[in-house]
């Protein structure tokens, strides 16, 4: 398996605009996770979900933060509009039946 | 409230010098502590996972150990293939599938 595949790998946008992060989990996990990290504050849980539904969004900071899961492959979170202070790098994991999780390798988001 | 406290933040090692990183934690209740490694521009890659008092874990020159209110990663012999941010995260009572994750340990180890 090549593991959890997240897209773009950089991003770079203005404030404002609208942004949109892609994640492909591996095959066969039912659970998929939103991360975010930074240095001030690590890693962050933003909203998880089991078998395409969302579970727990506590963690998602404000309405601008949205996240979907239309299948069992195919996960976004979308931030509109940005603003320079969700510049982070942005992680997407999915998790086996031994509750490990599996970690893609990031988007860097950089808001101007 | 429910909290990870990593130690120390950085650490910086000889090649052979063994040390030791620690996670405390205070929890209402543990279901499982994880360590994992992450390296410059990647995800966290999983290492071991614990769950209860006692339990000991071993891969390579890493050794992780888990008390009720601490963990323990020894580095036995490191080599500078080992430098990299630890991470540990726990999963609790009550918390679901969510992991919290502590701020981490930047080790560097040098020739």
């Amino acid at each position: 398996d090549a593991g959890v595949i997240q897209s773009p790998r950089h991003e770079v946008t203005e404030m404002g605009q609208e942004v949109t992060l892609r994640c492909k989990p591996i095959s066969g996990h039912d659970y998929l996770f939103w991360y975010r990290q930074t240095m001030m504050r690590g890693l962050e849980l933003l909203i998880y979900f089991n078998n395409n539904v969302p579970i727990d969004d506590s963690g998602m900071p404000e309405d601008r933060f949205s996240a979907k899961m239309p299948n069992a492959s195919f996960s976004t979170l979308k931030i509109q509009p940005s603003e320079p202070r969700d510049s982070a790098v942005y992680f997407c994991a999915s998790r086996d039946s031994k509750n490990i999780q599996y970690f893609g390798a990031g988007t860097r988001l950089s808001v101007l | 409230e429910d909290q990870v406290t990593q130690s120390p933040e950085a650490l910086r090692l000889q090649e052979g010098e063994s040390s030791s990183l620690n996670c405390s934690y205070t929890v209402s209740g543990l279901r499982g502590l994880f360590w994992y490694r992450q390296d410059p521009g990647k995800g966290p890659e999983f290492l071991f996972t614990l769950y209860s008092a006692g339990e000991e874990k071993e891969k390579e020159r890493l050794k992780a150990t888990l008390t009720k209110k601490e963990s323990f990663l020894h580095i036995t012999a490191p080599k500078p293939e080992d430098s990299a941010t630890y991470l540990c995260a726990v999963r609790i009572t009550g918390g679901g599938n969510k992991l919290t994750f502590g701020t981490g340990t930047q080790l560097k180890v040098e020739l």
